[in-house]
């Protein structure tokens, strides 16, 4: 079936480097793109989302970037922290709201002192 | 805003009994909730839809009569893991939308169950 998937399942960066995590999917009726964070034991936190009509949105450090064309979507983090180690998930939803989400595996961010 | 909570956050059973694991919204209404679960080191995987007043949507493969879900109300949905084996030991997260139709969950704090 479709999915959604993560090129690289361990990233590690500087303290105070940015970094970018990528996503992949296969699903062209996603619509929906959303990036969430889990800290060891807890659940996903939200970080940020987009909708298909657009190509990028900026919040807080960090930044979505939806590649249509190509079917990639990637996630920023500018000026990494110790607190920003965690894994991070992409999700797409292409139900219109009606299903859930679809997740894909995950990438382990270690940021390094 | 956005709050989702369950509870208990961690529960160890005897193979053979059953357990209830609580998702609540505390500042909004909540009309879906879904149920993930998540083993070491791997993805959230979709179980179940949960409908308030109606009954629930499960993903292929996940059995209805072991893993029961109610959604009584808007602000709450449970999820009971029945005559729990060895290999339902997961972590179990809920989560809730806090508007009708739009896509963005928040996820509760998980539960990590261990049946013995």
């Amino acid at each position: 079936g479709e999915s959604v998937g993560l090129h690289l399942p361990t990233l590690s960066v500087q303290e105070g480097d940015n970094s970018i995590i990528n996503c992949a999917y296969s699903n062209s009726a996603s619509d929906y793109f959303i990036w969430y964070k889990q800290e060891s034991g807890k659940g996903p936190q939200f970080i940020i989302d987009i909708r298909s009509n657009m190509d990028k949105r900026q919040g807080q450090r960090v930044t979505v970037l939806l590649n249509k064309t190509v079917k990639h979507l990637s996630l920023q983090i500018a000026a990494t922290q110790p607190g920003d180690s965690a894994v991070y998930f992409c999700a797409e939803n292409s139900g219109g709201g009606a299903d859930g989400l679809t997740f894909g595996k995950g990438t382990h961010l270690i940021i390094q002192p | 805003g956005a709050v989702v909570s369950q509870h208990p956050s961690r529960v160890i059973c005897k193979s053979g009994t059953s357990v209830k694991i609580e998702c609540r919204s505390l500042d909004f209404q909540a009309t879906t909730m879904f149920w993930y679960r998540q083993f070491p080191k791997q993805s959230l995987m979709l179980m179940a839809t949960s409908n308030e007043g109606s009954k629930a949507t499960y993903e292929q493969g996940v059995e209805k009569d072991k893993f029961l879900i109610n959604h009584a109300s808007l602000t709450l949905s449970t999820l009971t893991v029945t005559s729990a084996h060895p290999e339902d030991s997961s972590f179990y997260i809920c989560s809730a939308r806090d508007r009708p139709g739009q896509p963005t969950e928040f996820f509760g704090p998980g539960t990590r169950l261990t049946v013995l």
